[in-house]
């Protein structure tokens, strides 16, 4: 069973807009949330990450927003722009157990 | 400083056959990992080792099987290539624990068994 859905599986955006990808967990074992990204024929490479003990954090046009209670988090991509086109997973981990979600592939239209 | 490599790049087996996948890294991490990525499924563990010497199972180990002679290589194994091994393969490598540390991924293999 997937230990981390991620959604939407796809999703095309303005140039400018907005880029929002949502996460959802079930162990609350799980202590650290990060976010990869990836360009074809490459490899995943972290974006951005939080813990459970923080709400939000933000670097650059990249924030995650955390909500503990309910289990899930999210990615914002802010101004998207062309260069962020790529595939994005939502992880969660507890030790060295890691696992990702399906993955998002983000399209950002010129 | 590569980072992390793998060799092959790309890779065609029939079934029942064997290989090995090599990855290394120069980066002098203790911790690393071996991942297959599929379509709809997101990139998930088959093994990872904490130490030289060391290995452990991760989510879908069955049908591999892994070694860790020397710090800087791990090797996964394929004993008999099963359709259901066709995947990209991701190698990738930590300083530590993946709580505190972050993971650095190779470019892949594309293997395809028939």
């Amino acid at each position: 069973q997937q230990q981390v859905k991620q959604s939407p599986q796809s999703l095309i955006v303005q140039k400018g807009g907005i880029s929002i990808i949502n996460c959802a967990y079930e162990n609350t074992a799980f202590d650290y949330f990060p976010w990869y990204q990836q360009f074809p024929g490459k490899g995943p490479a972290l974006l951005i990450a939080i813990r459970p003990d923080v709400s939000e954090k933000k670097e650059g046009r990249f924030t995650i927003s955390f909500n503990k209670s309910a289990k899930q988090f999210s990615l914002h991509i802010m101004d998207s722009q062309p260069g962020d086109s790529a595939t994005y997973f939502c992880a969660a981990s507890t030790g060295n157990q890691f696992y990702f979600g399906t993955g998002t592939s983000l399209t950002v239209i010129p | 400083n590569a980072g992390v490599t793998q060799t092959p790049k790309f890779r065609v087996l029939k079934t029942g056959q064997s290989m090995t996948l090599l990855c290394a890294q120069d980066m002098n991490h203790e911790y690393m990992y071996w991942y297959r990525q599929d379509p709809g499924m997101g990139l998930r563990l088959i093994h990872y080792s904490v130490g030289e010497g060391t290995t452990a199972k991760g989510e879908v180990p069955d049908g591999y099987n892994v070694s860790r002679l020397k710090k800087q290589n791990f090797l996964l194994g394929l004993e008999s290539a099963a359709p259901s091994q066709t995947s990209v393969y991701f190698c990738a490598s930590s300083y530590g624990d993946l709580t505190y540390y972050e993971q650095y991924f190779g470019p892949g293999t594309r293997l395809t068994v028939t």
